[in-house]
């Protein structure tokens, strides 16, 4: 009875690979974000999804592609991983239609690049 | 720019101590101001503001919002052990790219 699930926890991998991380929500929330969570704790937003309908995409290199195949999925691809791209990726759904900001997050996905 | 600055940085305080967590923020489209609370994973909901003044309370913490002068304050009174953690302040925008904007967030440990 998970809100909000991501798999893998964790993920290491070589610079150059190509790797997903996915996201499911059965909250029947509307809309879906991925945030980027850096080493000094700073979480900021890469995307978000409204009704598998792209909304914000926040000047994120073309490497990483979401793909919303329903409302309640949002998988993130990321190609040609950097040694940058380290960081623990949250994902988080919330209901427009409510009016309200709140946001329910995932556990988060830690991904270190070697 | 949306910008959102939490103040102080990190804090260590003795259990039973109270602190005064401080937000500011400058975001077009404002529609709320949220605080939450990260242990080690994801984090989790305290509160959210929408109207100025009036105080939001859960237990030992509580929350206000002052939406003229642009900031929030998060007290955490009688602190305890399990209050260590970082709490981050967002603000909510609204419009067709509703988002939160998250501040760098306060450290806080309590010690024994």
């Amino acid at each position: 009875d998970t809100a909000v699930s991501q798999t893998p926890k964790y993920l290491v991998t070589q610079m150059g690979n190509d790797k997903s991380i996915k996201c499911e929500q059965n909250l029947g929330h509307d809309t879906m974000y991925w945030y980027k969570q850096d080493s000094k704790k700073f979480l900021k937003i890469m995307f978000s999804y409204n009704n598998k309908e792209l909304i914000i995409n926040e000047t994120v290199p073309n490497r990483f592609s979401p793909k919303s195949p329903d409302k309640a999925h949002l998988n993130l691809h990321i190609n040609s991983l950097e040694l940058g791209d380290s960081a623990v990726y949250f994902c988080a759904s919330s209901l427009r239609t409510s009016g309200s900001n709140e946001q329910f997050f995932g556990p988060g996905t830690r991904l270190t690049v070697l | 720019e949306d910008k959102v600055v939490q103040s102080p940085l990190s804090l260590v305080v003795h259990e039973g101590d109270t602190v005064t967590l401080n937000c500011s923020y400058e975001v077009t489209n404002f529609r709320s101001l949220l605080w939450y609370k990260q242990e080690k994973k994801a984090p989790t909901f305290l509160f959210m503001l929408t109207s100025s003044g009036i105080e939001k309370k859960s237990g030992r913490l509580s929350s206000i919002l002052d939406k003229k002068e642009l900031f929030s304050i998060l007290n955490i009174t009688a602190t305890q052990t399990g209050d260590s953690a970082v709490y981050l302040c967002a603000v909510g925008t609204q419009g067709g790219s509703e988002k939160l904007v998250f501040g760098k967030g306060t450290k806080l440990t309590v010690n024994p």
